[in-house]
């Protein structure tokens, strides 16, 4: 089975605090992807990654930052956090599957919930 | 750009009968489209996925959905509802290609009725 874990089920920040949400997949996925999700937004993409060291925006990337220095961890940074990044934050994981590149399944972790104060 | 709507916030049904959730896609070229379920505290998982093999497609807990071109639809249906059917569905699209990024709608709440 495909396992996608993040750090922390909650979390409780301050506002300007830096923030670190870790995420590990053991499934030797190329892509990673941060998401936040919103009642009545639905899911957002905020950063997303298809190699190590390699990022790219995703819709809403503003406040935010990642990191991917190995294969199977991508981290999402909030520099300095604010009230408004209160919000549920899933990550997921998938193959990059070539020539059906587009039909690949992703799995998700079980998300972190942030309150920022 | 691609984009897909569900419409209403939160469906409700009686244990026992026909589930239907709505998902609608703006596109000009038929992209890939999934269904994704999210029971409470739980992250999301892939109910099934439309990759133009077969227009009907059928997914995990007797779940199904149907692409139509011509509507530029793919409902998500269940014959029967379950209590344990209770959770929030998404409906999502990725257009075809390389390194295409997927895009969520909104979200349905499914709430299943004793």
């Amino acid at each position: 089975d495909v396992k996608v874990t993040q750090s922390s089920r909650y979390l409780v920040k301050r506002t300007g605090e830096k923030v670190f949400l870790e995420c590990v997949q053991d499934m030797d996925h190329e892509n990673m992807f941060w998401y936040r999700q919103d009642p009545g937004l639905g899911l957002r993409l905020i950063y997303f990654s298809y190699d190590v060291k390699m990022k790219e925006k995703g819709d809403i990337p503003e406040g935010y930052s990642v990191s991917r220095e190995k294969k199977e961890r991508f981290s999402l940074i909030l520099e300095s956090a604010s009230t408004n990044q209160t919000s549920m934050y899933l990550c997921a994981s998938s193959f990059r599957a070539g020539v059906h590149s587009g039909v690949e399944t992703q799995y998700f972790g079980p998300g972190t919930r942030l309150l920022v104060l | 750009a691609q984009s897909v709507t569900q419409l209403g916030s939160h469906v409700s049904v009686s244990e026992g009968a026909l589930v239907l959730l709505r998902c609608n896609y703006s596109s000009s070229v038929p992209p890939y489209l999934f269904w994704y379920v999210q029971y409470p505290n739980q992250g999301l998982q892939l109910l099934l996925k439309y990759t133009s093999a077969a227009t009907l497609v059928k997914g995990i807990n007797g779940f199904e959905a149907e692409f139509k071109k011509s509507e530029t639809s793919f409902h998500l249906t269940k014959p029967s509802a379950h209590m344990s059917d209770a959770a929030e569905y998404f409906c999502a699209v990725r257009p075809t290609g390389a390194n295409s990024k997927l895009t969520f709608g909104k979200g349905i709440t499914l709430s299943v009725r004793p």
